[in-house]
C-alpha cells in the first residue's frame, strides 16, 4: 500500500493564483482531513470528510474548498492564494469502527509559499 | 481555540532519562491519541487510548487518561536520541466523530 500520497511536495504561488493540492489514499478509509501547520505550531483543521460526498469545515476553512467524489481522493483547492496561506499542508485519513474514528495516517505534506 | 493543550511546550533531557508530557482538553471524547513528528516530516501515530481506559502501554510508551480532569499524559521511558521530535495529542469528540483536534505540541530534545 502507498498509504496517503500528496502532490506536489513543494509549490510557490503568486498572490491571487489558484491551485489544487492533491491527496489520495489506498486504505479504503472513510475519514479524510486537511490540516495546515505553521512554523512552531500544531495542526489546524481546514476541512474534513466522513465519506464520499460528505464534507465539513474545520477551524480555518476560509479561502479553501474541498470535494470528495470518491473514497480515495480528497483534493484541497486554494481559491485565491494569499501570503497568509504560506504553510505546510498535511492530508490524513483514518478508519472508523461504527462512527468512531481511530488513528490517522498522514501524507508527507506540501510546502506552499505564497509571494 | 485548540482542544488539546500540551504541557510543557519544550523539554530537554539526556539519553536514558524519562520524558513526561501532558495534554488537557475541553470536551467529552471518544478517544485520545498521541502522535510524533520528526522535523520536516508528517505525523506518525503512537498510541490510542479509549475514553473507558485509564492506562495503556506500548513498548517504552505509557499513556494515562483521566476523563474527570480531561487530561492525559505520555511517558517515554529510557529515552534515546532518536526520540527527539515534537509530540502532539489529538482528541476525537463524542459530538464530532470524524473530526480530530490537535494541540500545539511538546518539542522534546534528547541529547546523547
Amino acid at each position: 500500500n502507498a498509504g496517503v500520497t500528496q502532490t506536489p511536495k513543494f509549490q510557490v504561488l503568486k498572490t491571487g493564483q489558484s491551485m489544487t493540492l492533491q491527496c489520495a489514499q489506498d486504505m479504503n478509509h472513510e475519514y479524510m482531513s486537511w490540516y495546515r501547520q505553521d512554523p512552531g505550531m500544531g495542526l489546524r483543521l481546514i476541512h474534513y470528510s466522513v465519506g464520499a460526498g460528505i464534507t465539513d469545515q474545520g477551524e480555518v476553512p476560509n479561502g479553501y474548498n474541498v470535494s470528495r467524489s470518491t473514497t480515495e481522493d480528497f483534493p484541497l483547492r486554494l481559491l485565491s492564494a494569499a501570503p497568509s496561506q504560506t504553510s505546510v499542508y498535511f492530508c490524513a485519513s483514518s478508519y472508523s469502527v461504527g462512527i468512531i474514528s481511530y488513528e490517522q495516517y498522514f501524507g508527507p505534506g506540501t510546502r506552499l509559499t505564497v509571494t | 481555540s485548540q482542544q488539546g493543550e500540551e504541557d510543557p511546550q519544550a523539554l530537554s533531557i539526556q539519553e536514558g532519562e524519562n520524558a513526561t508530557m501532558n495534554c488537557s482538553y475541553k470536551t467529552s471524547i471518544n478517544n485520545l491519541q498521541w502522535y510524533r513528528q520528526n522535523s520536516g516530516r508528517g505525523l506518525v501515530h503512537l498510541i490510542l487510548i479509549r475514553s473507558n481506559e485509564r492506562e495503556k502501554h506500548s513498548g517504552r510508551l505509557r499513556v494515562t487518561l483521566d476523563t474527570s480532569k480531561k487530561s492525559s499524559s505520555l511517558l517515554i521511558t529510557a529515552s534515546r536520541a532518536a526520540d527527539t521530535a515534537s509530540y502532539f495529542c489529538a482528541t476525537v469528540s463524542t459530538d464530532s466523530w470524524g473530526k480530530f483536534q490537535f494541540g500545539a505540541g511538546t518539542q522534546v530534545v534528547v541529547t546523547p
